[in-house]
């Protein structure tokens, strides 16, 4: 199993660019998460999905978009990259909820706005 | 919301010693979650609990539900133990509330 990749490593995009970004998972997960990560913060929850077709706002969702139309992917779409958005964002999956909630996380893609 | 607050935010240990982590947290929840994250960015899930105490080798995880309080222990503490720990809590709808991390160093 690769567990859940992400894609790119790493991203510079301008002020008002838009760029997607990948996260796909090969452990049959039902639940599927975005949080972006800064200095001095915990872990924010940008997006998060329940199952295919299912999605839902987090903490901090503006300026973000998801779908999910597969159980493996969920991709992470800026629609106009700001500075603000520069982080390091991480996906992650699980099971389910309660006992089945052990989070795997992908490797993080870390973006700049420039 | 939830308030997630972990203690020390930063730890400089030597090896060997026995480490205490802390997390505390406002609402009533239904799982505490430890992670770690290491110096080169992944994160991994080290336990999750919702009541008592779990052990994994060197590492035991407790959480007392009426005090809102949980603990990570590290026995016989090592240079690569060195890592953020992240303790974060789970809600009935099974998102999580992430703790700004607590900073392991351990010394040789």
């Amino acid at each position: 199993n690769a567990g859940v990749t992400q894609t790119p490593k790493f991203q510079v995009l301008k002020t008002g660019q838009s760029m997607t970004l990948q996260c796909a998972q090969d452990m049959n997960h039902e639940y599927m998460s975005w949080y972006r990560q800064d200095p001095g913060m915990g872990l924010r929850l940008i997006h998060y999905s329940v199952g295919a077709g299912i999605t839902d706002q987090g903490e901090v969702p503006n300026g973000y978009n998801v779908s999910r139309s597969t159980t493996e992917d969920f991709p992470l779409r800026l629609l106009s990259a700001a500075p603000s958005q520069t982080s390091v964002y991480f996906c992650a999956s699980s099971f389910g909820q309660g006992i089945y909630n052990e989070q795997f996380f992908g490797p993080g893609t870390r973006l700049t706005v420039l | 919301k939830n308030e997630v607050e972990q203690s020390p935010q930063n730890l400089t240990a030597q090896e060997g010693e026995f480490i205490t982590i802390n997390c505390s947290y406002s609402v009533g929840i239904s799982a505490l979650h430890w992670l770690q994250q290491h110096p080169g960015g992944g994160i991994v899930s080290l336990f999750m609990l919702s009541s008592g105490k779990k052990k994994h080798g060197r590492l035991i995880a407790t959480i007392n539900i009426q005090e809102k309080h949980s603990s990570l222990h590290i026995t016989a503490s090592h240079p690569r133990d060195s890592a953020v720990y992240i303790c974060a809590t789970e809600g009935s709808q099974g998102n999580l509330i992430f703790g700004k991390g607590t900073k392991l160093s351990v010394k040789p």
